[in-house]
């Protein structure tokens, strides 16, 4: 079983609209979650973080975390061409590693 | 505030070559971690660096070494490098190994012929 799943993808949205991308993990003993965003030829930038269950929201972005279900989410609000690139997940365990998935490409179309 | 940074950029070997990629953490950062990323996948966590120590180790052979310095700056080393070691080299640096946040660097694009 694979650590971290994300779906591949491709992800296409209109622009404006809410893109919806998620995340499963296996380790139930994970403390930390990351979204990175990673365009083509790029390194990852670190876009959002959650530690605890619930929301939490920066601008046009939200993070929504389960722990019982092992699930991550992230939503992008009034999604703009420039949003396009591939989303990555990772996981903090009570390790010092971060484990990602495959990430999910996103296209936003004008 | 300095970003991290990574050097070379780009770099093309050999196999069975040796080569060295070096990292400087953000400012006030005293933790690095290095990862290996292929085409089409995520990153791969090779190891991560602490107060110059080594402080866990990814599921790579030990072929693959690093080092941290006093000022917090690392390098990788890899050993007689094989077709396979081709990816994007990533360094993340960290406050602190207690699982928050990392900031990678632009990564060096390595290339083995």
């Amino acid at each position: 079983q694979k650590e971290v799943e994300q779906n591949s993808g491709p992800l296409s949205v209109p622009e404006g609209a809410i893109a919806s991308l998620n995340c499963t993990y296996s380790d139930r003993g994970s403390q930390s979650f990351f979204w990175y965003r990673q365009y083509s030829g790029k390194s990852p930038e670190l876009i959002m973080s959650i530690y605890s269950n619930g929301d939490k929201e920066d601008g046009r972005f939200t993070a929504q975390l389960n722990k019982a279900s092992q699930y991550v989410s992230l939503l992008i609000r009034d999604s703009q061409p420039s949003d396009s690139a591939t989303y990555l997940c990772a996981v903090g365990g009570s390790n010092y590693k971060l484990t990602f998935g495959k990430g999910t490409l996103l296209t936003v179309n004008p | 505030e300095t970003g991290v940074t990574q050097s070379p950029t780009h770099l093309i070997k050999t196999r069975g070559q040796q080569v060295t990629l070096r990292c400087s953490s953000q400012s006030g950062h005293n933790t690095v971690s290095w990862y290996q990323q292929a085409l089409g996948q995520g990153p791969q966590f090779i190891f991560q660096y602490y107060r110059e120590e080594e402080n866990g180790r990814g599921n790579f052979p030990p072929r693959f070494s690093g080092l941290q310095f006093p000022n917090y700056s690392s390098e990788l080393n890899v050993n007689a490098l094989e077709l396979d070691d081709s990816a994007l080299y990533l360094c993340a640096s960290s406050m602190d190994s207690l699982g928050n946040e990392q900031f990678f660097g632009p990564g060096t694009r390595l290339t083995v012929l």
